[in-house]
Parts: C-alpha cells; sequence; structure tokens
C-alpha cells in the first residue's frame, strides 16, 4: 500500500525567503505526486502534479516541485514566500489500479513571519 | 460556479442520529470521491464511484456508512448512529477518469455532540 510522510509538522519562513517543503512517498511503482494547498476554512487547492516526463514540475502560485525516485521524494520549493502562503500543505500520491485514490500526507503548517 | 459543491457546510448532530450529506462534482466528471479529514491531519480516502458505479471503498467506511450515486451526478454519503469519532471534514472529490487531477469540494464539517 502507499503511503506518503511530511517530516515537517510546522514551519516558519520570513516573507521573501525561500521555501522548501519536504515529502517522501512509498509506491510500489511510478507514482502520480501531488501537493495541494488548504487555507482555512477552505478546500484542497491543486498546485501542482507529477504524472511522468521532465521531474521538476511547475505549478501555481510560483511553486515547483522536484521528483527524485532514488530518494522517493517531491520536495515543494518557492523562491520567495508571500504572507498569503501562510496555509497548509499536503503531499499526496495517487493509485492507478484504485481509481486515482489519493493518499496523504499528515500536511506542513506554513506559517510567514512579516 | 462551476466547481465541486457540498451541503451543508457545517452540521451538528447528537450521538446516535442520523446525517445525510451531499456533493454535486463539475458536471462533466464522471469519478466521484468521497474523504474524511480529522483536525491536524491529512484527507484519507473512504471511497469512491464512477458514473454511478461504487467501486472502491476503504476499511474505515464502516457499515454506518453508505455512499450512493444513483444516476451518476450528485453523491450523498450517509452516516447511522453516528458516534463522536465521526466528527469530521468529509470532503468531496471529482475528476476526469484516467489520472486527472482531483477537484475538491468545500467540504462538510460534521459535529458530533
Amino acid at each position: 500500500a502507499q503511503s506518503v510522510t511530511q517530516p515537517d509538522i510546522h514551519i516558519t519562513v520570513s516573507e521573501g525567503a525561500s521555501l522548501e517543503l519536504r515529502c517522501n512517498y512509498s509506491y510500489g511503482a511510478t507514482p502520480y505526486l501531488f501537493w495541494y494547498v488548504q487555507s482555512p476554512g477552505q478546500g484542497l487547492q491543486l498546485l501542482l502534479k507529477y504524472f511522468s516526463g521532465d521531474t521538476l514540475v511547475q505549478g501555481i502560485k510560483g511553486f515547483e516541485a522536484e521528483f527524485k525516485r532514488s530518494q522517493s521524494s517531491f520536495n515543494l520549493r518557492k523562491p520567495s514566500v508571500h504572507w498569503s502562503d501562510a496555509a497548509e500543505y499536503f503531499c499526496a500520491v495517487g493509485a492507478h489500479d484504485a481509481g486515482n485514490m489519493l493518499t496523504f500526507g499528515g500536511g506542513t503548517r506554513l506559517m510567514v513571519k512579516p | 460556479d462551476t466547481g465541486v459543491s457540498q451541503d451543508p457546510r457545517h452540521k451538528i448532530t447528537k450521538r446516535g442520529q442520523n446525517v445525510t450529506f451531499r456533493c454535486d462534482p463539475i458536471s462533466e466528471h464522471n469519478r466521484l470521491y468521497w474523504y474524511r479529514q480529522t483536525l491536524g491531519q491529512g484527507p484519507e480516502f473512504l471511497t469512491y464511484f464512477q458514473n454511478e458505479a461504487q467501486l472502491e471503498k476503504s476499511r474505515l467506511l464502516s457499515d454506518r456508512f453508505s455512499a450512493e450515486r444513483p444516476k451518476g451526478s450528485f453523491s450523498t454519503l450517509e452516516i447511522q448512529r453516528t458516534e463522536q469519532g465521526d466528527s469530521a471534514m468529509y470532503l468531496c472529490a471529482s475528476s476526469l477518469p484516467f489520472f486527472n487531477e482531483q477537484f475538491f469540494g468545500p467540504g462538510t464539517r460534521l459535529t458530533v455532540l
């Protein structure tokens, strides 16, 4: 069965600083990987996805993520964080053989200092 | 608004009561998913439909839970004899088939007293 680990429960960065959120997955085949963001009281919004091809994927709001098969990782990065990026971020892996049901990590709560 | 909608947004009930939630997916999406999210955790998969067929159910979906999608459009999730442990956010998502992204609704927050 697939699993996702987000090692950092909370991260605080200063506005304008760079950001990296870690995600490690376990899946027996080539994974479909996703990053979602959830603001308070809001639903989940997709930031970016990896299905195949180029291992560096670009998403919305200036985010990018890099798939590293050797490390089973899919870390999310942003070069300069804005106060509006404060939210909860979830990494997820999709299962090909079960209707692409998603398995989520526990999430990382990002706080942004002015 | 052409996104996924869920109703109600909030539900407070007493232990032992039955509750039903509704999800309206994006109209052209034939896949519909239900997830549950407890405080401080990531969403957990409950079940999914392709058109009206329920194709996968998680072990989290006890006998007290039932989901339907009778005409392949909207879906309902019913919880019978609610327990305090059922308190959570219930999220619905929809997608086109074959590995496309899932679009999530705003969720229904259930509180069982």
